[in-house]
């Protein structure tokens, strides 16, 4: 089934270094969610992108959705403590209204 | 503003046991999820509804039954528990128009021995 791959799985950043996740789709999604889990909480919706090569952006953080609508990435700059979490991409590309999530990135980050 | 409520919090189970984890929104949400979270596995999708009277399965529903008479409670069962099962559970809720936002509640984090 539709399958979204997030890559990688666990980064070890530098206080202030940057940090990006990528998201991969072997099929066109129409849509695609970022969601961000503090450790020991519960996923927490970021931003969603609709159009083909699409860029938002929320402070130090800057979401891509790529041209053919097959990928996407998150790229936080400068990187603080309080970025700690997960880091999920999701599909909403099912006209049943599910989601369907990748693995997630683990960000630590070193003060 | 209460959310995504889930019960309980936290659970330990035997080999065999059955349970229901509650799940209530107050959003009038149509749109229910269930999911579990592994180490290294993501967020993997046990069953969803998109109304009253309405649920299907998603990519890991053996071992989990679910039923919605209502738009507002959407409960997981575990029939049979297996330490398999060990694992965290997400309720989710979001509308089926607007924003799209999926919002989730806190969690209920289940061992089975």
């Amino acid at each position: 089934g539709q399958q979204v791959m997030q890559i990688p799985q666990y980064q070890h950043v530098q206080e202030g270094e940057d940090f990006t996740t990528y998201c991969n789709s072997s099929t066109t999604l129409s849509n695609i969610q970022w969601y961000k889990q503090r450790p020991g909480g519960h996923p927490v919706f970021l931003i969603q992108l609709v159009k083909s090569g699409e860029v938002k952006k929320q402070k130090r953080l800057t979401f891509q959705f790529g041209e053919a609508k097959k990928n996407s990435s998150l790229h936080i700059t400068a990187t603080q403590t309080t970025d700690v979490g997960t880091y999920f991409c999701a599909d909403g590309s099912s006209n049943t209204g599910k989601l369907i999530f990748g693995q997630g990135t683990t960000l630590q980050v070193k003060p | 503003n209460a959310g995504v409520t889930q019960t309980p919090k936290f659970q330990v189970l035997k080999t065999g046991q059955s349970m229901t984890l509650q799940c209530a929104q107050d959003m009038n949400h149509e749109y229910m999820s269930w999911y579990r979270q592994d180490p290294g596995m993501g967020l993997r999708l046990i069953h969803y509804s998109v109304g009253a009277g309405i649920t299907d399965q998603g990519e890991v529903p053996n071992g989990y039954n679910v039923s919605r008479s209502t738009t507002e409670d959407f409960p997981l069962r575990l029939l049979s528990a297996a330490p398999s099962q060990t694992s965290v559970y997400f309720c989710a809720s979001r509308s089926t128009s607007g924003k799209n936002i999926q919002y989730f509640g806190a969690g209920t984090r289940l061992s089975v021995l």
